[in-house]
């Protein structure tokens, strides 16, 4: 069974640059055709869409965040990487990994602050 | 974007009864493959979303058949059949139609 887990570091100062990682295991982030997505949530608000990389090698991004986002895979080491840039507090949230929505890491609380 | 919006926020219900929550989209969520990409979530306290149901009424992995969901173009409903207490949370409607990628508000289900 595939699982997901979440890493990074939980506390990211204004203006600098928020990295996650996901950790796929139980299952190759290559040999499937599922996508791998971030998605995200302010405390006590709803979710938001971040973007997603298909195994055929396609990203996608939400505009209201493209200038800032890359996502990015490593399949050596199973794993897909997060990076959002130039951040402000309206991006402290849990932060979560999926496979096609199928499949959700526990999610990792990232505040921005100083 | 899409914008999703569902009906009630809010929905208190006694044990047992039925469950219903409406999902209505800005646009109409049928790709150009033919498929409708329309998922419902349900995410407890402190806990991920879980995927109940994608492509509208295909029920995933796992899930109870007391939840079924339908509709089609802009309409879409979640039903659960007989709440039980394990059903609390807040469920999402998520369209994957169009990039943005969008979810509904999101409706808390409590019991009375």
């Amino acid at each position: 069974q595939v699982q997901l887990q979440e890493s990074g570091p939980g506390l990211v100062e204004p203006s600098q640059t928020l990295s996650l990682t996901c950790t796929v295991s139980g299952g190759s982030i290559s040999s499937d055709t599922y996508y791998w997505s971030w998605i995200r949530q302010p405390a006590g608000k709803g979710l938001e869409w971040i973007g997603r990389f298909y195994t055929s090698g396609s990203t996608n991004y939400n505009p209201s965040l493209k200038s800032r986002v890359t996502i990015s895979v490593d399949t050596s080491k199973n794993q897909f990487s997060l990076k959002l840039s130039s951040v402000t507090a309206a991006d402290t949230a849990v932060y979560y990994c999926a496979r096609t929505y199928n499949t959700w890491g526990q999610g990792t609380l990232v505040t921005v602050s100083s | 974007d899409i914008v999703m919006t569902q009906t009630p926020l809010s929905s208190p219900v006694t044990l047992g009864q039925p469950a219903s929550i409406s999902c209505r989209s800005s646009q109409s969520l049928v790709h150009s493959d033919g498929n409708t990409y329309l998922s419902w979530l349900h995410q407890r306290p402190g806990q991920p979303p879980r995927l109940l149901i994608f492509r509208i009424s295909n029920r995933f992995s796992g899930v109870p058949d007391r939840f079924s969901g339908s509709g089609a173009g802009t309409d879409f409903t979640l039903k659960i059949s007989r709440v039980e207490a394990e059903d609390v949370g807040v469920y999402y409607c998520m369209q994957s139609t169009q990039f943005p990628y969008t979810f509904g508000q999101g409706t808390k289900l409590e019991i009375k």
